[in-house]
């Protein structure tokens, strides 16, 4: 089945920089999501991205869509401490309501 | 809102132990995921209900792993017997209808010895 292939695995950046994660994936999808996950802690969603949509932000994050190379990148501007988490796309296709994670980033921010 | 909200938060059990995991969605979501990440295999979608019926269970390792959601508000994940190899985090999400985004819990962190 279809799975979101993140790189890198692990990003460290100096607090203030802004980080960039990819993930590529391999079939159609109906929308791909965001989401952070903090050491010990539940997924949270970020952010959703439409299949028909090249680009959204919400606050200081970025997300495109490239459908025709099927990959996705999440920025994230101005890092701060509190955003070191690992970070996984999740895809949606047609159909169903299931999402397929993938690998995920390790986001460290150094202060 | 209280969130999702799954307990145990930690449970240790022996091999061959029953062990049952339990789930409450966020009220007014129509759809109920069960979860389980490890290192090796990430994020894995083991079963989800729509409506409180099981839509999809092919995630599901084996027999020894079953799920019910006996009403809206509650489900539960068991194990039995459990084996070491089931060591892992268990989540719990849920999402309304209508939307994709789900709603994930803190999840339970089991180790089998």
């Amino acid at each position: 089945s279809q799975q979101g292939e993140e790189d890198p695995q692990a990003l460290s950046i100096q607090e203030g920089e802004n980080a960039t994660m990819n993930c590529s994936y391999k079939t159609s999808i109906n929308n791909l999501q965001w989401y952070r996950q903090n050491s010990g802690r539940g997924l949270v969603h970020l952010i959703l991205i439409r299949s028909n949509e090249r680009e959204k932000h919400s606050g200081r994050l970025r997300v495109t869509l490239d459908t025709s190379k099927k990959s996705s990148s999440l920025l994230i501007t101005a890092s701060r401490a509190a955003d070191t988490a690992s970070y996984f796309c999740a895809l949606a296709n047609f159909g169903n309501e299931k999402l397929t994670f993938g690998t995920g980033t390790r986001l460290t921010i150094i202060p | 809102d209280a969130g999702v909200i799954q307990s145990p938060r930690h449970e240790v059990t022996e091999m061959g132990q029953e062990v049952t995991l339990r789930c409450k969605p966020i009220s007014g979501h129509n759809s109920l995921f069960w979860y389980r990440q490890t290192m090796m295999r990430g994020l894995e979608l083991l079963i989800y209900f729509n409506n409180n019926v099981p839509i999809d269970d092919s995630g599901m390792p084996e027999d020894r792993f079953s799920a019910k959601m006996p009403n809206a508000s509650f489900s539960t994940l068991k194990i039995q017997p459990s084996e070491p190899r089931d060591s892992a985090v268990y989540f719990c999400a849920s999402n309304p209808s209508g939307t994709d985004t789900q709603y994930f819990g803190p999840g339970t962190r089991l180790t089998v010895l």
